[in-house]
């Protein structure tokens, strides 16, 4: 079992409308957890950190459930420049700053 | 934010040949570097964790003699792929630690490498 999963998509969305995308983890012992968002053949790019009470930022809203183990990703109001891929990162304190990436959750924004 | 570079960008290179990539932090120090590599359609993948003055952590599965790392500053690390492969060819990106929590990881732009 990988130890970060995700939807690949791609997620087709119309332009104005909302998307939103799970991703689960299996370690227990996670402690942060962020969104990257990668466009193609480029680097990823920290999109938000996800905090226990969740948080948002400006029309991207992220959530944790640490019981079901798995944080969410909802994007309002989708804009072209939105279509990227979407990656779920985990980090364990133990394991000092490495992050664990999940495999993206493609996002296609279409007129 | 922190501003890390990468050089080559892309590099083509006959199969058995060395290749070196760099990895700078340009407008702060980095006393931990990660090397990812990242096959097309697939996840970024830990490789080694790179420390300034001690030998990098290599992930399982990583050969440390076919992958040398070299972290000698705290604003350079290098990655030499030995003796590369066709199955070699990937998108490597570096990644370094500002500071000393998990989000303050910024990457490199990577470097595409084609071994043929």
């Amino acid at each position: 079992r990988k130890e970060v999963e995700q939807d690949p998509g791609p997620f087709n969305v119309p332009e104005g409308a909302t998307v939103a995308f799970n991703c689960t983890y299996s370690n227990s012992a996670s402690q942060s957890f962020f969104w990257y968002r990668q466009d193609c053949r480029k680097e990823p790019k920290l999109l938000m950190s996800v905090y226990s009470s969740g948080n948002e930022d400006g029309r991207f809203t992220a959530q944790l459930n640490r019981a079901s183990q798995y944080i969410s990703l909802l994007i309002r109001d989708s804009k072209l420049s939105d279509s990227a891929t979407y990656l779920c990162v985990v980090n364990i304190k133990a394991a000092g700053n490495k992050l664990t990436f999940g495999g993206g959750t493609r996002v296609l924004v279409k007129p | 934010g922190a501003v890390v570079s990468q050089h080559p960008s892309w590099v083509i290179c006959k199969s058995g040949t060395s290749v070196k990539i760099e990895c700078r932090s340009l407008d702060f120090q980095a006393t931990t570097m990660f090397w990812y590599r990242q096959f097309p359609k697939q996840s970024l993948m830990l490789m080694a964790t790179s420390n300034e003055g001690s030998k990098a952590t290599y992930e399982q599965g990583v050969e440390k003699d076919k992958f040398l790392i070299n972290h000698a500053s705290l604003t350079l690390s290098t990655l030499t792929v030995t003796s590369a492969h066709p199955e070699d060819s990937s998108f490597y990106i570096c990644s370094a630690n500002q500071g000393i929590r998990a989000n303050e990881q910024f990457f490199g732009p990577g470097t595409r490498l084609t071994v043929l």
